[in-house]
């Protein structure tokens, strides 16, 4: 099975910390995405990358970075959290023609 | 614009029962429609794919729908159990690769016994 992990389940952040959350797929997909969600806004795509050291904006990038050093791992990186960043955010991972696997979500709350 | 919408927004229904999620889509070029289920405090899982070219595919007692003509999608959900509440979203792809993902809002399903 395919199988998607997030790092942690819940996290409670401060205003202006520096915020990593890490996701590790073991599926040698290519693609990997970074989304948050919010109530009756649904999914919002945040960062995706397609390979190594790629990375592209999706439709709210702003106040985010991502990382991609190693095929496995993408993190979204917070570079100073604010209380609007409080959301549940999903990673996914998918090779091309195929369907996207989704982590279980990090609900972060920044206080 | 690109964009997927679905109806209703909530739904409660007695265990038993069937009931019927919309999805309309105006993406542009169309590649596929993915239902998929969300538990609550869960990530989303994929029930069911569906291509330009099909019609009707079945997944146990989920059957989804697709007419390309009127851009439409439906997910029938039959003899529903408890376990199927839960948040059901229509997820588009506008390209082949399957990279560019357009999202419904999602529709709520609560099963009360």
């Amino acid at each position: 099975d395919v199988k998607v992990t997030q790092s942690s389940r819940y996290l409670v952040k401060r205003t202006g910390e520096k915020v990593f959350l890490e996701c590790v797929q073991d599926m040698d997909h290519e693609n990997m995405f970074w989304y948050r969600q919010d109530p009756g806004l649904g999914l919002r795509l945040i960062y995706f990358s397609y390979d190594v050291k790629m990375k592209e904006k999706g439709d709210i990038p702003e106040g985010y970075s991502v990382s991609r050093e190693k095929k496995e791992r993408f993190s979204l990186i917070l570079e100073s959290a604010s209380t609007n960043q409080t959301s549940m955010y999903l990673c996914a991972s998918k090779r091309q023609y195929t369907e996207a696997f989704f982590g279980q979500g990090t609900r972060l709350t920044v206080v | 614009k690109n964009q997927v919408e679905q109806s209703p927004q909530s739904l409660i229904i007695l265990e038993g029962k069937n009931c019927t999620l919309q999805c309309n889509y105006t993406v542009s070029p169309f590649s596929n429609l993915r239902w998929y289920k969300q538990d609550t405090g869960r990530g989303p899982v994929s029930l069911t794919i569906m291509t330009f070219s099909e019609n009707t595919k079945s997944n146990g007692r989920y059957t989804a729908t697709l007419d390309a003509d009127t851009k439409q999608s439906s997910l029938h959900i039959t003899a529903s159990q408890l376990s199927d509440s839960a948040s059901y979203i229509c997820v588009v792809s506008a390209n082949q690769a399957g990279t560019a993902l357009i999202f419904g809002k999602g529709t709520t399903l609560s099963v009360s016994s």
